[in-house]
């Protein structure tokens, strides 16, 4: 499968503790975007970068949350502290660069945190 | 502040006939549009977008949207449903100024064909 992976696919995590997302973008794609999926939500966009500079971070991605992409291609996403409001499910999207008009971005299958 | 609005949770229609799933959005300037489906257990997946352009978009699996600027929609229409279509879609628009897929979604809404 040549898509975009992320892993693991369930986490269940008590709160307080510290947890990290991996993804793995399609691999001849610069730019890698996280974004957080609430139950009856659409996805809200979190962080991209573009190789391994992390170009934008909402306003959603409190202290606790921290992101990276150490040599530009898997990316991490870490939650420190977790709290009940974190449950959700984390997609990890990837694209070339370019102009949206000549680029699509490709999501991956998500994963689903539930924090107890 | 930016936002898209899919006025309608659930969506149901009869097998053969044609759907539309509603989407408005507000922008100023010339917005970038999307629609993206989602199956249970699958990532998003990419149907079509609106840049510039004929206001009629032909995408996948047969879908087609109307972009409408007096109106501010950008609704999801197919001529003839298929059980298969049944999913979540979601539609999306462009972070004004945003040079990558920084994408804000509607709540989305969940299409129900029936045999």
């Amino acid at each position: 499968d040549t898509g975009v992976s992320q892993d693991p696919r369930h986490k269940i995590t008590k709160r307080g503790q510290n947890v990290t997302f991996r993804c793995d973008p399609i691999s001849e794609h610069n730019r890698l975007y996280w974004y957080r999926q609430t139950l009856g939500q659409g996805p809200e966009f979190l962080t991209y970068f573009q190789n391994e500079a992390q170009l934008e971070k909402s306003r959603l991605l409190s202290d606790r949350f921290s992101a990276e992409r150490p040599k530009g291609s898997f990316s991490t996403l870490e939650i420190q502290r977790t709290e009940q409001g974190d449950s959700a499910m984390y997609l990890c999207a990837s694209s070339l660069t370019g102009t949206v008009k000549n680029t699509e971005a490709f999501f991956g299958q998500g994963t689903r945190l539930t924090v107890v | 502040a930016q936002s898209v609005a899919q006025p309608e949770d659930q969506v149901n229609v009869a097998e053969g006939n044609p759907l539309t799933v509603k989407c408005t959005y507000s922008v100023s300037g010339n917005p970038y549009l999307f629609w993206y489906v989602q199956y249970p257990n699958r990532g998003l997946q990419f149907l079509l977008k609106y840049i510039t352009g004929d206001n009629l978009v032909k995408g996948s699996y047969g879908f087609e949207a109307e972009f409408n600027k007096s109106q501010t929609s950008f609704h999801l229409k197919k001529p003839s449903a298929l059980v298969s279509d049944s999913a979540l879609y979601f539609c999306a628009q462009l972070e004004s100024g945003a040079g990558s897929y920084q994408l804000t979604f509607g709540k989305g809404t969940k299409l129900s064909v029936i045999p």
